[in-house]
């Protein structure tokens, strides 16, 4: 079964500081992953976008890391901000005909002063 | 222009009510999608359009009608609703559906929708 997973589910950290948000699926055959941020009551907004033969793409203070072989991947947010503050989505899409989008269940994000 | 347009943005409604969702995008898009979002859970699909034609239809309640008039309009209808369908609905679009895997999802803002 297609599955994505998330940790931690939420995470409390100060302004200023460094965090790594972990995504690990079960989808295949992969086609690509997504990281989104979410503001409560907002839509997603991708944040990037990794293929199979991406390991590392950055986008910002927000840097992605992709492990096909063990099915991982990692958001790497630098410098936090107070407007950092929301859900963080990995989503895996399965390479074929159609739509296959998986969500994971999130990471929420809370940045404090 | 990257942008997808929903309104209204809330919404708030009696179960005997009829009232629609709207959804606008202009980049040329031709795969659009509904979800729904319950608080503190990721987004559930219902429905796909692909070139304005009914792709996807995951088992949705019959009180809830998509229809795409065109390319770059998405409604969907709501008639006789339950309280548990209070969600956040969320309108996106991508560039191709049959190539969703290379594309990316742009979504919308969302429509806070509460059923009294």
């Amino acid at each position: 079964k297609n599955q994505v997973e998330q940790s931690p589910q939420s995470l409390i950290i100060l302004e200023g500081k460094n965090c790594t948000l972990q995504c690990n699926y079960t989808v295949s055959p992969f086609s690509n992953l997504r990281w989104y941020k979410q503001d409560t009551g907002r839509g997603p907004v991708s944040l990037t976008i990794m293929t199979f033969s991406e390991n590392t793409k950055s986008n910002g203070r927000y840097t992605a890391t992709l492990d096909a072989d063990t099915k991982q991947s990692s958001l790497h947010i630098t410098a936090s901000q107070l407007s950092d503050s929301a859900s963080y989505i990995c989503v895996v899409t399965a390479r074929g005909y159609g739509q296959n989008f998986v969500f994971g269940p999130g990471t929420r994000l809370s940045v404090l002063p | 222009d990257t942008e997808v347009t929903q309104t209204p943005k809330h919404l708030v409604m009696g179960m005997t009510n009829k009232k629609s969702l709207k959804c606008e995008q202009h980049m040329g898009h031709r795969a659009m999608y509904w979800y729904k979002q319950k608080a503190k859970k990721p987004p559930e699909l219902m429905f796909v359009y692909s070139y304005e034609k009914l792709s996807i239809n995951e088992s949705v309640p019959s009180r809830f009608s998509p229809e795409c008039p065109n390319s770059s309009l998405l409604n969907l209808h709501l008639h006789a609703l339950q309280p548990e369908d209070s969600a956040l609905y969320l309108c996106a679009s991508s560039q191709d559906y049959e190539l969703a895997g290379g594309n990316e999802q742009f979504f919308g803002p969302g429509t806070r929708l509460t059923v009294l």
